[in-house]
């Protein structure tokens, strides 16, 4: 059965600091990896979608990787932010079409 | 391109009452998800339909809850009767048929049972 575990559950840093989310997955034979970030009170927005074949994708200040082998998956944010104070949310599908399988997720705060 | 809508955005009801939550997914996304978020945990899988067929309902707690999407659009998904340990958010997701897009969710019902 597939587990998703992030690391760590809640982070705190200042404004402009480099940061590094974990997520590591039980089961490697995965179909796609993607990453969410959720404001409190609202639905998930994606922020990053990572297809099995893929090492990394970036969208400007957001870079993922994946290593499939070892399960593990990484989110670096760069020059963190107040806005980018969010809880993110790491899942993956392990087949094409299936229902996404969830971490418990990393409540960042950024102060300014 | 229009989002995933769900309504309602919130819900308070007592135990042992009946609520219900509709759906209405991107369109030409032929699969259909409903995710519970309780407070502090990722979303956990309640059911997945693909067009108007079920293609997974195992994690759903059948003697209360069920679900239906008419006409391969829109879904339902109904609690009867609720309890207290059934106060999470309600999310409503969809994918294309593809399997190569990521997956666009729904901005949410809370729900509170008291």
């Amino acid at each position: 059965k597939q587990e998703v575990t992030q690391i760590p559950a809640a982070l705190s840093v200042p404004e402009g600091e480099n940061l590094v989310l974990n997520c590591s997955f039980t089961d490697s034979a995965i179909y796609n990896l993607q990453w969410f970030r959720q404001d409190p009170g609202k639905g998930l927005t994606s922020l990053l979608l990572i297809q099995s074949s893929q090492r990394e994708q970036t969208s400007g200040r957001l870079n993922a990787s994946l290593d499939k082998s070892s399960g593990r998956s990484t989110l670096y944010i760069a020059a963190s932010q107040p806005g980018d104070s969010a809880t993110y949310l790491c899942a993956v599908a392990n087949q094409a079409g299936t229902a996404l399988i969830f971490g418990k997720g990393t409540t960042l705060s950024v102060s300014s | 391109e229009a989002g995933v809508a769900q309504s309602p955005r919130y819900k308070i009801i007592e135990k042992r009452q009946s609520v219900a939550f509709w759906c209405n997914p991107i369109s030409g996304h032929a699969t259909l998800y409903w995710y519970q978020q309780i407070l502090g945990q990722g979303p956990k899988l309640l059911i997945q339909f693909q067009n108007n067929g079920v293609v997974d309902d195992s994690q759903l707690p059948k003697d209360r809850f069920s679900a239906e999407r008419l006409k391969g659009v829109d879904s339902t998904l109904k609690i009867q009767p609720a309890k207290l340990e059934d106060s999470a958010v309600y999310l409503c997701a969809s994918s294309p048929n593809t399997g190569f897009g990521g997956y666009t969710f729904g901005s949410g019902t809370r729900l509170t049972v008291v």
